[in-house]
């Protein structure tokens, strides 16, 4: 397809799992950012790709959440140890040059039980 | 730190009235604003945006003025539908470490328009 695209759709877990949360990106854009978005709220910023290196990774909420995107397109958001605080959406949005616009995938919604 | 603030919604409107939504901001410098839509099922769109002071963003029918003097991003239309019924967020961009902008985002307001 031609738009952000992220896997899965919904994803259940009990506290204290593992979960992965994966975003495929448009093809050849090279900043790729994630975003957590809480019930009733505005997204908020977690991290920021540019091609494979992570420049940016200070909205992380804690060390059990973690980012990779080693070949600098698909990209997956890991959160260990789930809690239900992290109960949320989780946004990926891809752009084609650093400042260019935004392109938002569906998300991910996660419910923690 | 940088801060977004819109009206709360939900707003309920009827077909073909004039519609505003409320959004201020803090920020330091001058950041770029933006309005983003998000239809039932759908990801995030950009709707418009503005990069500096007195810029007008406009799509769609919809508007809103980057307001220096008083820190605001108004949006409005002069007459909705049916169709533009969604989640509405206004957002800024601020500058970060690696040379990204990342977004910060209101809590979104929700617009219902009734036939």
């Amino acid at each position: 397809g031609a738009g952000v695209s992220q896997s899965p759709r919904y994803k259940v877990a009990k506290r204290g799992q593992d979960v992965a949360l994966r975003c495929d990106p448009i093809s050849g854009h090279v900043s790729l950012f994630w975003y957590q978005q809480a019930l009733g709220q505005g997204p908020e910023f977690l991290t920021y790709f540019q091609n494979e290196a992570q420049l940016d990774k200070s909205g992380l909420p804690s060390d059990r959440f973690f980012a990779e995107r080693p070949e600098g397109s698909v990209s997956t958001l890991k959160i260990q140890r789930t809690q239900q605080e992290d109960s949320a959406v989780y946004l990926c949005a891809s752009s084609l040059l650093r400042n260019s616009p935004l392109h938002f995938g569906n998300g991910t919604r996660l419910t923690v039980t | 730190g940088n801060s977004v603030t819109q009206m709360e919604g939900p707003v309920t409107l009827s077909e073909e009235a004039f519609l505003t939504i409320n959004c201020t901001y803090t920020a330091t410098g001058y950041p770029s604003l933006f309005w983003y839509v998000q239809y039932p099922g759908e990801g995030l769109q950009l709707l418009l945006k503005a990069t500096k002071a007195d810029d007008k963003g406009s799509n769609k029918g919809f508007e809103a003025t980057y307001r220096k003097e008083t820190t605001s991003f108004h949006l409005e239309k002069g007459s909705v539908q049916v169709s533009d019924s969604a989640v509405y967020f206004c957002a800024l961009s601020e500058k970060q470490q690696g040379g990204s902008e990342k977004l910060v985002f209101g809590k979104g307001t929700k617009l219902t328009v009734n036939p």
